[in-house]
């Protein structure tokens, strides 16, 4: 089955400065690739995703970009602000078989004002 | 508003005893999902139903229990036999075929007596 795999397990930045997950999956038949944001003491919320068929995608502040000769795929977070601190999972999902997500174990990222 | 409701959002259970988790969604999606989140764990598949009177085990399924009698609802068991059962526990929904987006509930925080 699928394995994903995300590093750092905790992320500590300054604010306005630059943030990167970075996650590997193993399974190449895997096409999409979401990302998640889950602040204390609430569920997982989608904030951008990515389709194999794309190298990058751009959402304002974020973006994702991916490899897939290498299967890895990254967040970026420009300009942090004290809001963006949540734990982040990345995911992949293989369309076709059973749609269900793989996740990765995610990131602690804390932002310092 | 349309959304995923989970309840209670703390439950406490005593040795030996069954408890319930409620996930009601009223966004008309056909698939439902349970999760399990422990620190530094990520997120577990507990169950999953892809349609109404059916659901398939996820990779931690042993001492737990669902039903989905109805579309809007996917109640969850813990049961005697999980012996670990302290976690916090995410809903999840989607409108399942090839919509892979998940929305999530705001969880439910289990924890023994």
């Amino acid at each position: 089955g699928e394995n994903v795999e995300q590093h750092p397990s905790t992320l500590s930045v300054q604010e306005g400065d630059s943030a990167v997950i970075k996650c590997t999956y193993s399974d190449s038949a895997s096409n999409y690739f979401p990302w998640y944001k889950q602040e204390l003491g609430k569920g997982p919320q989608l904030i951008i995703d990515i389709r194999s068929n794309v190298g990058e995608k751009k959402d304002q502040r974020i973006a994702v970009t991916l490899n897939k000769t290498a299967k890895h795929f990254s967040l970026h977070i420009t300009e942090t602000q004290p809001e963006d601190s949540a734990v982040y999972f990345c995911a992949a999902v293989r369309s076709g078989g059973s749609y269900i997500p793989t996740f990765g174990r995610g990131t602690s990222l804390i932002v310092h004002p | 508003d349309g959304g995923i409701t989970q309840s209670p959002k703390y439950l406490f259970r005593k040795e030996g005893q069954n408890v319930t988790l409620s996930c009601e969604q009223n966004l008309n999606h056909d698939a439902m999902y349970w999760y399990r989140q422990d620190p530094g764990q990520g997120l577990r598949l507990i169950y999953y139903s892809q349609i109404v009177n059916d659901f398939q085990k996820g990779d931690i399924a042993e001492g737990y229990s669902v039903s989905r009698e109805k579309k809007e609802s996917f109640p969850l068991t813990v049961t005697s036999a999980q012996k670990n059962p302290t976690a916090f526990y995410l809903c999840a929904s989607s409108s399942g075929g090839t919509n892979e987006k998940l929305f999530f509930g705001s969880g439910t925080q289990l924890s023994v007596l």
